[in-house]
């Protein structure tokens, strides 16, 4: 398997346009996170899915975030506008809901850059 | 309140030098306790889990064990590629982690 999958690696962009952010994960797997790290806060949980349904977006930070995951191989997720306070590194995470471990797996992650 | 709480911020060890980090807890209902390692520019990679008081797990020269506040993942003899940052994460109900902010160790041969 190739493990989960991003894309972009790295987005640069300017202050109040629109970010996608996209992720493929691990055939199988039925639970799908998304994180964003920054040296200040860590590695912060914004949303997960079961099943592509949202169970928690409790971490989402604003309005202006926003994810969908339309069926077990895709999901996206969408900052607009953008803001330099955004600049992170965002992490799509997935593993398998019922299993005995429950790991997490994560993708590379994509840097993004507000400017 | 910090619900994950990992120290030192940052070790510096001499090859062969061993050590180790702590991770302490302060949730309710714990479902499994987790060591990820995170190398620069990737995402971390899962090392352990640990469930319940006194459990201890190994891979080469390390060795994670879990007390009912806290974890420590020993590293025995360490050598340079040891050197990442080494998250812990604790799972309440549900599937979500809560991650504290990482160690740093720069291994030195």
């Amino acid at each position: 398997d190739a493990g989960v999958i991003q894309s972009p690696r790295h987005e640069v962009t300017e202050m109040g346009q629109e970010v996608t952010l996209r992720c493929k994960p691990i055939s199988g797997h039925n639970s799908l996170f998304w994180y964003r790290q920054t040296m200040m806060r860590g590695l912060e949980l914004l949303i997960y899915f079961n099943n592509n349904v949202p169970i928690d977006d409790s971490g989402m930070p604003e309005d202006r975030f926003s994810a969908k995951m339309p069926n077990a191989s895709f999901s996206t997720l969408k900052i607009q506008p953008s803001e330099p306070r955004d600049s992170a590194v965002y992490f799509c995470a997935s593993s398998f809901y019922g299993g005995i471990s429950n790991e997490q797996f994560f993708g590379p992650g994509t840097r993004l850059t507000v400017l | 309140e910090d619900q994950v709480t990992q120290s030192p911020e940052a070790l510096r060890l001499q090859e062969g030098e061993s050590s180790s980090l702590n991770c302490s807890y302060t949730v309710s209902g714990l479902r499994g306790l987790f060591w990820y390692r995170q190398d620069p520019g990737k995402g971390p990679e899962f090392l352990f889990t640990l469930y319940s008081a006194g459990e201890e797990k190994e891979k080469e020269r390390l060795k994670a064990t879990l007390t009912k506040k806290e974890s420590f993942l020993h590293i025995t003899a360490p050598k340079p590629e040891d050197s990442a940052t080494y998250l812990c994460a604790v799972r309440q109900a549900g599937t979500a982690l809560i991650f504290g902010k990482g160690t740093t160790l720069s291994v030195s041969s």
